[in-house]
């Protein structure tokens, strides 16, 4: 059964820095993995979703890499400014030739100005 | 807009009642899925559905029931609402296995 967990589970960074959140998961047989983020009230983004063929994944200042053999993936975040604030969630597919996604419960982050 | 569109996007029952949620997608995708957030914003899948077949979480009580009327449309209903079945739902759609998945955003359902 596939497992995700994200780690920290709430981040709080003045504004300017750069970070890292970390999602990992069990089941290494895996097709893709997606970063969401999610604003208050609000439904998921799609960030950036990683192939099993591939090592890391850009979008502006978002970066997200792939360790399949070791379960794991970070999401780097450049320069984050208040508008970065939100909770951002890491998803693979349930296993095997599933489409389902198994979500970590994510990361609150809070960038201050 | 291409786009996952959910409504009603907020929705307060009473208990005992059958409500629906419907779920459109324009995207072209063949696959489309209902998951299930708490209160402590952990997201659950319920129900993925294609053409081919449906396939239902083991945990979701058999009161919930996905229809599809056609490949672009999964609504969802509930019968005998429950107050522990109070949450947001989200519908998403995706293409292929490789795809990305692209979610709704959200509809609220409060039951009292």
């Amino acid at each position: 059964k596939q497992e995700v967990t994200q780690i920290p589970a709430a981040l709080s960074v003045p504004e300017g820095e750069n970070l890292v959140l970390n999602c990992s998961f069990t089941d290494s047989a895996i097709y893709n993995l997606q970063w969401f983020r999610q604003d208050p009230g609000k439904g998921l983004t799609s960030l950036l979703l990683i192939q099993s063929s591939q090592r890391e994944q850009t979008s502006g200042r978002l970066n997200a890499s792939l360790d399949k053999s070791s379960g794991r993936s970070t999401l780097y975040i450049a320069a984050s400014q208040p508008g970065d604030s939100a909770t951002y969630l890491c998803a693979v597919p349930l296993g095997g030739s599933a489409r389902q996604l198994t979500f970590g419960s994510g990361t609150q982050l809070t960038v201050l100005p | 807009d291409t786009a996952v569109s959910q409504t009603p996007k907020y929705l307060v029952t009473q208990m005992g009642n059958d409500k629906s949620i419907k779920c459109e997608q324009n995207l072209g995708h063949d696959t489309m899925y209902w998951y299930k957030q708490d209160s402590k914003k952990f997201l659950k899948i319920m129900f993925s559905y294609n053409n081919k077949e449906l396939i239902i979480n083991e945990t979701v009580p058999n009161r919930f029931s996905p229809k599809s009327p056609d490949k672009a449309h999964l609504n969802l209903h509930i019968n005998s609402l429950e107050l522990g079945d109070s949450a947001v739902y989200f519908c998403a759609s995706s293409q292929d296995a490789e795809g990305a998945n692209t979610f709704g955003s959200g509809t609220r359902l409060t039951v009292v």
